[in-house]
């Protein structure tokens, strides 16, 4: 199993672009999540997934959308990207979305995103 | 929101030395874990408690449940060079999500 991937690794944007962070996992993990970390600040959940075609907002959701088409797949877009958005990314996935377990999540390696 | 609050913020030790660091919260949380971070790594889980007074171990590293259910103690035993990394502690809390504690950074002197 590849577990949780996520490209780009690096990424620069200009202020006003947009683009989309991809985010995939081969462990059949019913729950995705995205997450953004800043330094001193710990981890902030922007979006989640519950199931193909279940979405919802996390703590800051506000600049990104997503979408859940697949198990597989979770892409994090930037509508139009900001300077505050400068972060590094982190996609996570876990197996099941109620009990015991549910948030022994897997983390991608991360997309570094510097906005100018 | 809910605030987490994970100390020390970093800790520089001797090779061999003992490690603890704790979070508390001011609510209730029904499950605690805690990750260890690689510098351009993605968080990797190593403990995860379920119930209030729970004591797990994995190998070098102690974690504990807190009676209250509001904090969380990790403590890592006569530590080693690759033990360095940043320790997040998180918490469930009663709607299934997790709140992150900004981190432990361990650092091991030459």
């Amino acid at each position: 199993n590849a577990g949780v991937t996520q490209t780009p690794k690096f990424q620069v944007l200009k202020t006003g672009q947009s683009m989309t962070l991809q985010c995939a996992q081969d462990m059949n993990h019913e729950y995705m999540s995205w997450y953004r970390q800043d330094p001193g600040m710990g981890l902030r959940l922007i979006h989640y997934s519950v199931g193909a075609g279940i979405t919802d907002q996390g703590e800051v959701p506000n600049g990104y959308n997503v979408s859940r088409s697949t198990t597989e797949d979770f892409p994090l877009r930037l509508l139009s990207a900001a300077p505050s958005q400068t972060s590094v990314y982190f996609c996570a996935s876990s197996k099941n979305p109620t009990g015991t377990g549910y948030n022994e999540q897997y983390f991608g390696p991360g997309t570094r995103l510097t906005v100018t | 929101g809910q605030q987490l609050n994970q100390s020390p913020q970093s800790m520089f030790i001797q090779e061999g030395e003992d490690v603890s660091m704790n979070c508390t919260s001011s609510s209730i949380f029904n499950t605690w874990l805690w990750y260890k971070q690689d510098p351009g790594e993605g968080p990797v889980l190593l403990i995860a408690l379920y119930k209030a007074g729970e004591l797990t171990s994995n190998g070098r590293l102690t974690a504990q449940f807190g009676i209250t259910r509001k904090d969380s103690f990790l403590n890592i035993s006569a530590s080693i060079p690759s033990d360095v990394g940043i320790y997040f502690c998180a918490g469930e809390d009663s709607n299934y999500q997790l709140i992150w504690g900004a981190g432990t950074k361990l650092i091991i002197k030459p």
